[in-house]
C-alpha cells in the first residue's frame, strides 16, 4: 500500500525555522512528482511546493517564494521542506502529496495524515 | 493564477437526495491540444486528508462510487452527488492542475 508519513511539524517563533520530512512507501518514490499542500485551522487548502521526480523543476507558490525550500532525496524515498522565516499565517497541517508520474500537471492520489507547524508568540 | 470559486459554501441534503457543488476557474482549464479538462475534484473528512475522487473533470478515482459524477467544460464545472450517503458529509474542493501555482477552490461543505 502507498504510504506518505510526514514529521517535524512543532510550535515556532515567528521568524524561526522548521524542516518538515515527508517519507514514501509503497510506490517507487523516483517516479513521482512531490508536494507540498498546506491548511490554516478551519480553512482550505493551499498547495505550497512541487518538485519534479529528478529534482529538476521546482515551483512556489508566491507566498513562501525566498523563505521555504524544498528537496527530495530519492534514495531515502523522502520529501523535505526547509522553511525559514516563518510567519504567524504559515500556521497550518502540511501534507505531502504525490503527484503525477511523468507530467508537470498534478493532481495528488495520495495523501500524509499531516504535520501542524504553529507560528506564534 | 487561477482561481477558483466553489458554491455554494454550504449545503444540506437529505439522505438520499441530490447534492450538487459548482467549480468556475477564472480561466479555462481545457487544454486544446488533448481536448482535457485540468480540473479534479477531492472529498475531505472532518479529521483526515483529502482524498482524490475526480480528475479530467469527470473521470473516477478507482474505487469512488459512482454516485459520484463530475462534469462541465472549460471554466464551469459540477460534482454531484446522486444519492446521498451518510459517510458523504465532508468538505469538497476541486483543483486546477493546468497551470502553476496549482490552487483550490474554497471548499463546499455538505451536511445532512
Amino acid at each position: 500500500d502507498v504510504q506518505l508519513v510526514e514529521s517535524g511539524g512543532d510550535s515556532v517563533l515567528p521568524g524561526g525555522s522548521l524542516k518538515l520530512s515527508c517519507g514514501g512507501s509503497g510506490f517507487i518514490f523516483s517516479d513521482y512528482w512531490m508536494s507540498w499542500v498546506r491548511q490554516a485551522p478551519g480553512k482550505g487548502l493551499e498547495w505550497v511546493a512541487i518538485m519534479k521526480e529528478d529534482g529538476g523543476e521546482i515551483e512556489y507558490v508566491d507566498s513562501v517564494k525566498g523563505r521555504f525550500s524544498i528537496s527530495r532525496d530519492n534514495a531515502q524515498n523522502s520529501l523535505y521542506l526547509q522553511m525559514n522565516s516563518l510567519r504567524v499565517e504559515d500556521t497550518a497541517v502540511y501534507y505531502c502529496a504525490r503527484g503525477s508520474r511523468g507530467s508537470k500537471y498534478n493532481i495528488f492520489d495520495y495523501w500524509g495524515q499531516g504535520t501542524l507547524v504553529t507560528v506564534s508568540s | 493564477d487561477f482561481v477558483m470559486t466553489q458554491s455554494p459554501d454550504s449545503l444540506a441534503v437529505s439522505l438520499g437526495e441530490r447534492a450538487t457543488i459548482n467549480c468556475k476557474s477564472s480561466q479555462s482549464v481545457l487544454y486544446s491540444s488533448n481536448e482535457k479538462d485540468y480540473l479534479a475534484w477531492y472529498q475531505q473528512k472532518p479529521g483526515q486528508p483529502p482524498k482524490l475522487l475526480i480528475y479530467w473533470a469527470s473521470t473516477r478515482e478507482s474505487g469512488v462510487p459512482d454516485r459520484f459524477t463530475g462534469s462541465g467544460s472549460g471554466t464551469d464545472f459540477t460534482l454531484t452527488i446522486s444519492s446521498l450517503q451518510a459517510e458523504d458529509v465532508a468538505v469538497y474542493y476541486c483543483q486546477q492542475y493546468y497551470s502553476i501555482p496549482l490552487t483550490f477552490g474554497g471548499g463546499t461543505k455538505v451536511e445532512i
